[in-house]
């Protein structure tokens, strides 16, 4: 069974700064990982995705992740973060052929002036 | 194209009434997905459904709990006699035949029940 273990509950930051939030897996088998972004009372909106190939992956808003096999975690980051990056962001594994996500308990980015 | 839609946005519901959650998924996808988030965790899987078909249920309570995706019109995940414990946010998804990887989710339906 696939578990998601992200670190951090939540993280404060100042606007400008770089952050880094989380996420460590445990699998079996080959996994896909995947970085979501949820605004308040919104649905979740995909970051990035890794699902072969280069282990470093950029995403929408600047983000970008790294797959490390060998430590299995996918830490999401950022160089530079803007108050518009408040919010919760998930870190989810699935095993491939069909989207049955494992999620994360999330991380709340606050990001502050 | 419009996303994917979910209604209502907002339901409140006494305990023991029924509640019935509609999820229309984007143009060309036929693979519905249903996620629980309850307050302060991470969304946790419930069913996953193809046209006509529950492909995967392992996510489901046994009981009060259901889920279809008829031919024709959006899928449903229905709750009889909800408890207090079934408030929470609910979230369909959806994906394509062709990118079975990649989900697109509406903006939750939130039950609340009182």
């Amino acid at each position: 069974a696939q578990s998601v273990t992200q670190l951090d509950s939540q993280v404060p930051v100042f606007e400008e700064a770089p952050v880094e939030l989380r996420c460590n897996y445990s699998s079996s088998v080959s996994v896909y990982l995947f970085w979501y972004v949820q605004y308040p009372n919104q649905g979740l909106q995909l970051l990035l995705k890794y699902l072969s190939g280069s282990t470093l992956v950029k995403g929408i808003n600047g983000f970008e992740a790294e797959f490390n096999k060998s430590q299995t975690s996918f830490h999401l980051r950022k160089p530079s973060v803007h108050i518009s990056d408040t919010a919760e962001y998930f870190c989810a594994v699935s095993r491939g052929g069909y989207n049955k996500l494992i999620f994360g308990a999330g991380t709340r980015l606050a990001v502050h002036p | 194209n419009a996303g994917v839609m979910q209604n209502p946005r907002h339901l409140v519901r006494r305990r023991g009434q029924e509640a019935r959650l509609r999820c229309s998924p984007m143009k060309g996808h036929s693979h519905v997905y249903w996620y629980r988030q309850l307050p302060e965790e991470g969304l946790k899987f419930m069913v996953y459904l193809q046209k006509e078909n529950i492909i995967d249920e392992s996510g489901m309570p046994k009981e009060r709990f259901s889920a279809e995706f008829p031919k024709e019109g959006p899928s449903i995940l229905r709750i009889q006699q909800v408890v207090r414990g079934d408030s929470a946010a609910y979230f369909c998804a959806s994906s394509h035949l062709d990118s079975p990887d990649e989900a697109f989710f509406g903006q939750g339906t939130r039950l609340t029940v009182v």
